[in-house]
């Protein structure tokens, strides 16, 4: 059980394009979904909370109009990337808290992998 | 500022050696520091630690946290060279009124056969 599925693995576009990258919880629900950035070699830093229904909590630093989250329903969580530019490469990652779980209850996507040229 | 700091970031052993991997956190509102393994993509689930002196335990790894000096340590034994990855840890706090995980640097570290 707590199945994360994220799509697509890896994109290339164009520069100036926008990206969408969809994050679903299969068999549980999730009020709360979170989207990382990777850079190689170093670690996860998260970029926003997605709340089911409401508007999405951003941390300092990201740009809210650039990287939009929509949380539509209970296990669907949208990350699009607008006028993506090379310096948005990198590795972008969610994931899903199952509340009530037994161990920690935050299960994550296997990541999307974005390259803009 | 809430923070994690992982030591070493890089680690290379021989097969059969025995690693110790170190996290120390600063966060206000700890709710529970958890370890991930992470190879190619995301990152897996190791243990989640909420009390202080109490050892978790998975096979060749385990795992204990010191609430009072903050700070937790992920050990392997017999280490094999599947045992390669990042290792991450993260600390579940409440800031400004959200739950969030905040991640460390990351240890890399390398089984040589």
């Amino acid at each position: 059980g707590a199945v994360v599925s994220q799509h697509p693995s890896w994109v290339i576009c164009k520069s100036g394009t926008s990206v969408k990258i969809e994050c679903r919880s299969l068999d549980f629900q999730a009020t709360t979904m979170f989207w990382y950035r990777q850079f190689p070699k170093q670690s996860l830093m998260l970029m926003a909370t997605s709340n089911e229904g409401s508007k999405a909590t951003y941390e300092q630093g990201v740009e809210k109009d650039k990287f939009l989250i929509n949380h539509a329903s209970l296990t669907l969580s949208t990350l699009t990337v607008t006028s993506a530019h090379p310096e948005d490469s990198s590795f972008y990652i969610c994931s899903a808290r199952r509340t009530g779980a037994v161990y920690s209850g935050y299960t994550f996507g296997s990541g999307t992998r974005l390259t803009v040229v | 500022e809430d923070k994690v700091v992982q030591s070493p970031l890089s680690l290379v052993v021989h097969e059969g050696d025995t690693v110790t991997l170190n996290c120390s956190y600063e966060v206000t509102n700890f709710r529970s520091l958890l370890w991930y393994k992470q190879e190619k993509k995301a990152p897996t689930f190791l243990f989640m630690l909420t009390s202080s002196g109490i050892e978790k335990k998975s096979g060749r790894l385990s795992s204990i946290l010191d609430k009072k000096e903050l700070f937790s340590i992920l050990n392997i034994t017999a280490t094999q060279t599947g045992d390669s990855a990042i290792y991450l840890c993260a600390v579940e706090a409440y800031i400004q009124g959200a739950q969030k995980l905040v991640f460390g640097q990351g240890t890399r570290l390398t089984i040589n056969p």
